[in-house]
């Protein structure tokens, strides 16, 4: 079974600009999870969906925004690009909330 | 609300010895209690999960967890560490309600040294 695929791998970002991120889950699996990882700051929550609803939603400001498509797929946008956004944004996915959640490799973003 | 707290940033043991990563948490009603691990440049690795049942869960690798309702912990535990087994480790935990997201401790990182 292929496991959750993340694209692109690496980004590279200016300022002010926005970017999209996506994710494939593992087949079958319908809920999807978005996080953020910083040296700093650790794994912080973004997002959860669950058959194309948001069920969750983590403290993050409204330039970061989610999305999940009838086939589970989901995407992530942030607008307005910070300095602070720099970070590996990680996927992951579950068939439901008792059942571990599989990552992806994540998105390396960083902004100049 | 919910949380998890690894005590410890960084764990030192030698190759061939017990080792322990400790993880306490906070949860209003039953826990869903997971470790993960994660290797330079890669997303997390599930290694075992508590849901019900049996107190110590065995998982990949050769690892088990122990849970510990009366102190809320969850430590991970294998008894004899590789070199291989170097990496950051995460312990997570979610209520059973569904209405709370995964909540994940800041991370130990494990060096195993031979």
């Amino acid at each position: 079974k292929a496991g959750v695929t993340q694209t692109p791998r690496y980004l590279i970002k200016t300022r002010g600009q926005q970017v999209t991120l996506s994710c494939s889950p593992i087949s079958g699996h319908r809920s999807v999870s978005w996080y953020q990882q910083t040296p700093g700051q650790g794994l912080q929550f973004l997002f959860e969906y669950f058959s194309e609803t948001q069920r969750n939603k983590g403290n993050f400001p409204g330039r970061f925004s989610g999305r999940q498509f009838s086939n589970s797929r989901s995407e992530m946008n942030v607008s307005t690009l910070e300095l602070g956004d720099s970070a590996l944004y990680l996927c992951a996915s579950s068939s439901f909330e008792g059942q571990p959640q599989h990552f992806g490799d994540g998105t390396r973003l960083s902004i100049l | 609300a919910q949380s998890v707290a690894q005590p410890e940033d960084q764990v030192n043991v030698a190759e061939g010895n017990p080792l322990t990563v400790k993880c306490t948490y906070s949860v209003s009603g039953n826990p869903y209690l997971f470790w993960y691990v994660q290797y330079p440049n890669r997303g997390l690795q599930f290694l075992l999960k508590y849901i019900t049942g049996d107190n110590l869960v065995k998982g990949s690798y050769g690892f088990e967890a122990e849970f510990n309702k009366s102190q809320t912990s969850f430590h991970l535990k294998k008894p004899s560490a590789l070199v291989s087994d170097s990496a950051l480790y995460f312990c997570a935990v979610r209520d059973n309600s569904g209405n709370t997201p995964l909540v994940f401790g800041k991370g130990t990182r494990l060096s195993v040294i031979a």
